[in-house]
């Protein structure tokens, strides 16, 4: 069955980065991206990004250009999202989810349990 | 960017009601939507893509219809696990979420 496991809560400081892994499993990894999609707080859904798992394609929410890279690791068919210049209101819960291809965008089938980062001084 | 706006924002319901929930996109999206359902602590949940194509083991109690600019998610019958937040998200141009709606117990 698919699986996308993703690691623990993170605490940081505002400046600081973070990195947060999701590890697939029971699929060809390299069949779909992956796309990251964040929620704070109390709040709905924002999209991240999304990355190739085939060739390292990515595309970012504009918002996010240049504090954001997601990268994978073919050989152990896991996913990164890394974010820097943390910021309070970065604050959110964390998910990787498998997307799946429409016409110029993704849906996403399967998700990720999600990861808490919290950003606090 | 396409805006995504999902009506109501809250919706109160009992156990068998007849349930609707519209999205509107701000630019045509043809077919390209799906809805999710997200119970609290969770992950969401896919329920339907393509606007109309229920997700494999999703109730068929869950129906979703609409194409361009306006779609609706319909729940024929709620049940007590369908107490949850729903969102539609378009995938035309890159990929917008709705800002959610929260179906409650009447």
């Amino acid at each position: 069955q698919v699986q996308l496991v993703q690691s623990g809560a993170e605490v940081k400081k505002p400046g600081a980065s973070v990195k947060v892994s999701c590890k697939a499993s029971g699929y060809t990894f390299t069949s779909y991206g992956i796309s990251w999609v964040r929620q704070a707080p109390g709040q709905g859904l924002e999209w991240m990004g999304w990355i190739s798992a085939y060739n390292g394609n990515t595309n970012y929410a504009q918002k996010l250009q240049g504090r954001v890279t997601m990268t994978t690791d073919t050989s152990t068919s896991t996913a990164y999202m890394e974010l820097r210049s943390l910021r309070s209101d970065d604050t959110a819960v964390y998910y990787c989810a498998r997307a799946v291809e429409g016409d110029l965008g993704y849906y996403f089938d399967y998700w990720g349990q999600g990861t808490l980062v919290t950003v606090s001084s | 960017d396409i805006q995504m706006t999902q009506s109501p924002s809250t919706l109160s319901a009992s156990v068998g009601d007849r349930v609707t929930i519209t999205c509107r996109a701000s630019q045509s999206i043809s077919s390209w939507l799906a809805w999710y359902q997200q119970k609290p602590g969770k992950a969401p949940k896919l329920l339907i893509y393509k606007a109309s194509s229920l997700e494999s083991g999703v109730p068929s109690r869950f129906s979703g219809s609409g194409s361009g600019t306006e779609f609706t998610l319909t729940i024929s019958s709620l049940q007590p696990d369908d107490f949850a937040t729903y969102y539609c998200q378009q995938y035309n141009t890159l990929e917008t979420f709705g800002q959610g709606t929260k179906v409650e117990i009447k």
